[in-house]
């Protein structure tokens, strides 16, 4: 079955540093992978998706990259907030041959807090 | 701009009952998506529906029943509860046109079963 993982439950970083998390998945080639952002008690927020064609995306301070040959996605934030301190989790959807597209499949998440 | 919305946020019921819980999706918005989250867990998918009709199943109990209804809001009905439902449970919409592949979540129903 599909396996996503995320390097590390927790990374503490400095305010104004870059924060990379790392996405890792096994038994799947996913056509995309999804980026969300979970804070205490809410839910998901989309950040951003990557296509299997596309190395890289960006959206203001964040980038993701996409490997599909290692299997992995690096999620950046430059210029790091406080306001940025969240759970960010890593999705697979999966495609059906018709019909409605599939569910989400999250990895851990990685809980990024940023301090002042 | 229109959000998900969820009803109830709060739910506290005891073992052995049962629970509703609403979604609205974002108009225009086809595909809804329900998951349980459990405390430090990931979302976990339950079922989800596409123009009302029921398009895929993962690790939903038997106990638990959903449905889409023709305004595209959708329930989740839980029967029996157990100590071991109480979770966040989110419901997630998106259309379901080529390109258009992210979810949008709604704020959640705490259930807390006693």
């Amino acid at each position: 079955s599909q396996k996503i993982e995320q390097n590390s439950e927790a990374l503490n970083i400095q305010e104004g540093k870059t924060a990379t998390l790392t996405c890792n998945y096994t038994n799947y080639s996913p056509a995309y992978l999804q980026w969300y952002r979970q804070d205490p008690g809410r839910g998901p927020v989309f950040l951003l998706l990557i296509r299997e064609n596309e190395k890289e995306k960006r959206k203001e301070r964040l980038k993701v990259t996409f490997d599909t040959t290692l299997k992995q996605s690096l999620f950046h934030i430059t210029a790091s907030q406080p306001a940025d301190s969240a759970t960010y989790l890593c999705a697979l959807d999966r495609r059906y041959g018709g019909g409605s597209q599939g569910n989400l499949i999250f990895g851990k998440g990685t809980k990024l807090s940023v301090k002042p | 701009a229109a959000g998900v919305i969820q009803s109830p946020r709060h739910l506290i019921k005891e073992k052995r009952e049962t629970a509703t819980l609403k979604c609205y999706p974002i108009p225009r918005h086809d595909t809804v998506y329900w998951y349980q989250q459990g405390p430090g867990q990931d979302p976990q998918f339950l079922i989800s529906f596409y123009e009302k009709m029921q398009s895929d199943k993962g690790s939903i109990p038997d106990r638990f029943s959903a449905q889409q209804f023709s305004d595209y809001h959708s329930e989740l009905n839980m029967s029996s509860l157990e100590l071991g439902d109480s979770a966040l449970y989110f419901c997630a919409s998106r259309i379901a046109e080529f390109g258009f592949h992210e979810q949008y979540f709604g704020p959640g129903t705490r259930l807390t079963v006693t």
